[in-house]
């Protein structure tokens, strides 16, 4: 069965700054998709960012950008710039050939001004 | 499109009730999916449905729970009897598969469910 850990509960930045959040999942299967949500206080899922595994090149959404390492599995989310609004629980997600969607843990992160 | 709808937005029963949970899928897409949400657990699968039949059911905790998808518009999740236990944010989301390829799944905003 598929796998997701994330493995950092919490995370802080400061305003303005660069942040780092951690994911890894384990599969056998070679081609899935894998997702970044955002969770705010609304409690509302919102698709941050995603990547097709047969994509060597890693996908970038404005102020967000992955670091897909296929090999390792890992799958990392790099916010820039960061801002208060981008304060949330922040969830990674695999789905494979079998569109099961599954989610790790989720990690909070808190924005400092 | 309105987007995934579920209702109630907030649900207070006693335990021994039964409880419904409502929802409906984004129109056109064949994939829906129930998730429970509670701070021990994360986001737990419960269920998934393609084209209105369920696929994987094993993330159902036990037999309390039930869901079923009647049509492509319309999905329940079921507990019956409900017991303290089961207080938790509910979800559904849907999402499309076609040619091979698929969108990402839409959620609804969740029904917050309050068991006493």
């Amino acid at each position: 069965a598929q796998t997701v850990t994330q493995s950092q509960p919490e995370m802080s930045v400061q305003e303005a700054e660069t942040v780092t959040l951690s994911c890894t999942y384990d599969t056998s299967e070679s081609d899935y998709y894998l997702f970044w949500y955002k969770q705010p206080p609304s409690r509302q899922m919102i698709l941050v960012i995603r990547q097709e595994a047969y994509k060597q090149q890693n996908a970038t959404e404005n102020r967000f950008s992955v670091n897909f390492q296929k090999a390792a599995k890992s799958f990392s989310l790099k916010i820039s710039d960061s801002q208060l609004g981008d304060a949330a629980m922040y969830f990674c997600a695999f789905q494979g050939g079998s569109e099961k969607l599954v989610f790790g843990k989720g990690t909070k992160l808190t924005v400092n001004p | 499109d309105a987007g995934v709808i579920q209702s109630p937005r907030h649900e207070v029963t006693e335990m021994g009730q039964e409880v419904t949970l409502r929802c409906k899928p984004i129109s056109g897409h064949d994939y829906l999916f129930w998730y429970r949400q509670t701070m021990m657990r994360g986001l737990e699968l419960l269920i998934y449905f393609n084209n209105n039949v369920p696929i994987d059911d094993s993330g159902m905790p036990e037999d309390r729970f039930s869901a079923k998808m009647p049509n492509a518009s319309f999905s329940t999740l079921k507990i019956q009897p409900s017991e303290p236990r089961d207080s938790a944010v509910y979800f559904c989301a849907s999402s499309l598969r076609t040619g091979g390829w698929s969108t990402e799944a839409f959620f609804g905003q969740g029904t917050r469910l309050t068991v006493v």
